[in-house]
């Protein structure tokens, strides 16, 4: 079952900030957040595990609500490098699947 | 390392064409998995597999059929194209659960 992902879509000038967010029903092991770029393929950004452990780029911040198995992406200072579709992919206790979101596109303005 | 790998970059298939999509791994990665890629519909697990020898069926695996003979390839069949399947596919890995997943470049395939 893929997690619902909101909002669909934002557009920020530079400078500005953004969250999305990520929600699953099951019991979640991880939340994993990814960017893809038009025509390429997606690319890690960060891991946050049950128990509060977090891996990925320094420069993006994330949480992760256990009780709610909800998670939230923080972009601050947006740059037109963040320009792209972002996707959360949930991984549930009871077994290996690595599910994705429908994506939240981005678009960072001038 | 080259990561993970898929080919071919482009296939065109008239219906009811059957073929392989390939993709390899040199990252010596337990875990692979297939998705496809539909506009509005995200990334959509077709097969996953937990090691050699061990598949099991995501999301959308109708009409797709998998095998994991070695630790590096995980080829995905489609036994009978159909016009639903027209896709961007794309391969992934990763060493464990909780870990970070590596994608291939993708295979566009359209079937007419």
């Amino acid at each position: 079952q893929q997690p619902v992902q909101s909002p669909q879509a934002v557009i920020l000038r530079e400078g500005e900030d953004a969250v999305i967010n990520c929600s699953s029903s099951k019991a979640l092991y991880s939340v994993h957040w990814y960017r893809q770029k038009h025509g390429e393929a997606p690319v890690f950004l960060m891991i946050l595990l049950k128990g509060g452990e977090q891996k990925g780029h320094e420069k993006i911040s994330a949480s992760f609500n256990e009780k709610k198995q909800q998670s939230s992406l923080y972009l601050t200072a947006s740059q037109l490098s963040y320009s792209g579709t972002y996707f959360c992919g949930t991984e549930e206790g009871s077994n290996y699947k690595l599910t994705f979101g429908k994506g939240t596109l981005l678009t960072v303005n001038p | 390392n080259a990561g993970v790998t898929q080919t071919p970059k482009f296939q065109v298939l008239k219906t009811g064409q059957s073929m392989t999509l390939q993709c390899a791994q040199d990252m010596n990665h337990e875990y692979m998995s297939w998705y496809r890629q539909d506009p509005g519909m995200g990334l959509r697990l077709i097969h996953y597999s937990v090691g050699a020898g061990i598949t099991d069926q995501g999301e959308v695996p109708n009409g797709y059929n998998v095998s994991r003979s070695t630790t590096e390839d995980f080829p995905l069949r489609l036994l009978s194209a159909a016009p639903s399947q027209t896709s961007v596919y794309f391969c992934a890995s990763r060493v464990t659960v909780g870990a970070e997943q590596y994608f291939g470049p993708g295979t566009r395939l359209t079937v007419t």
